[in-house]
């Protein structure tokens, strides 16, 4: 089957840095989204990634590695508006996107 | 610039009763489609995608049903409302014929079945 693991939640200190965790086990690959989605909101897309190595957005930071399936979003800089849920979710080999359950980010003063 | 829309954004209904979701994309032509379900605790489940006009594919099969009347317009239907319906409902596009696979969301609608 199809699977995709995140740690359910996780919590930091303003000004920090954390890094959340992404590993899948998917028919076929073509590509590892992350989004973000604020309590009560819709998803928001932050990062995609199709090949091995670290992209970088601003504060936001995504790496893959299809060899390991695994990849991490990591988050520079913490504010207080970065508390919310972060998606990982991989595009399979039909192009269907499977979802993890999320990752709720807790930011701490 | 593209935006989409969808309503209403809370409905509280009783089991039994019929439902109706709307979603309509504007500032782009021929978009995918999609109806998604969010249940606390779980990823987000594919329940319809259409890629044009009539064609609707079916993820899980259930209660509810889809439409597309018109090219951004789709609809999310329910004659008869389980307890198990409830739960935050989204719908999304991406422009077709990319491999990206971006989504873009509408604000949701959160379905509370009594």
């Amino acid at each position: 089957g199809q699977n995709i693991d995140q740690p359910t939640e996780m919590t930091a200190t303003e000004g920090a840095i954390v890094q959340i965790n992404c590993t899948y086990q998917t028919s076929g690959f073509n590509g590892l989204f992350w989004y973000q989605q604020h309590a009560g909101e819709a998803p928001t897309f932050l990062s995609y990634n199709v090949l091995d190595g670290l992209e970088e957005k601003g504060r936001f930071s995504s790496f893959l590695s299809r060899s390991k399936g695994y990849s991490y979003l990591l988050l520079k800089e913490l504010q207080m508006k970065d508390s919310a849920s972060y998606l990982c979710a991989v595009m399979d080999s039909n192009y269907q996107l499977i979802w993890g359950a999320g990752t709720k980010l807790i930011i701490k003063p | 610039s593209q935006t989409i829309h969808q309503w209403p954004a809370t409905l509280v209904q009783p089991v039994g009763s019929p439902l109706s979701l709307e979603c309509t994309v504007e500032g782009t032509s021929n978009p995918n489609l999609y109806w998604y379900r969010q249940a606390a605790g779980r990823g987000l489940q594919l329940l319809f995608y259409s890629v044009g006009i009539g064609q609707i594919s079916s993820e899980v099969p259930q209660n509810l049903s889809a439409s597309r009347p018109q090219d951004r317009q789709f609809i999310l239907s329910s004659k008869k409302l389980l307890l198990s319906d409830s739960g935050f409902y989204l719908c999304a596009w991406s422009v077709r014929g990319t491999d990206t696979g971006e989504l873009f969301f509408g604000e949701g609608s959160r379905l509370t079945v009594l």
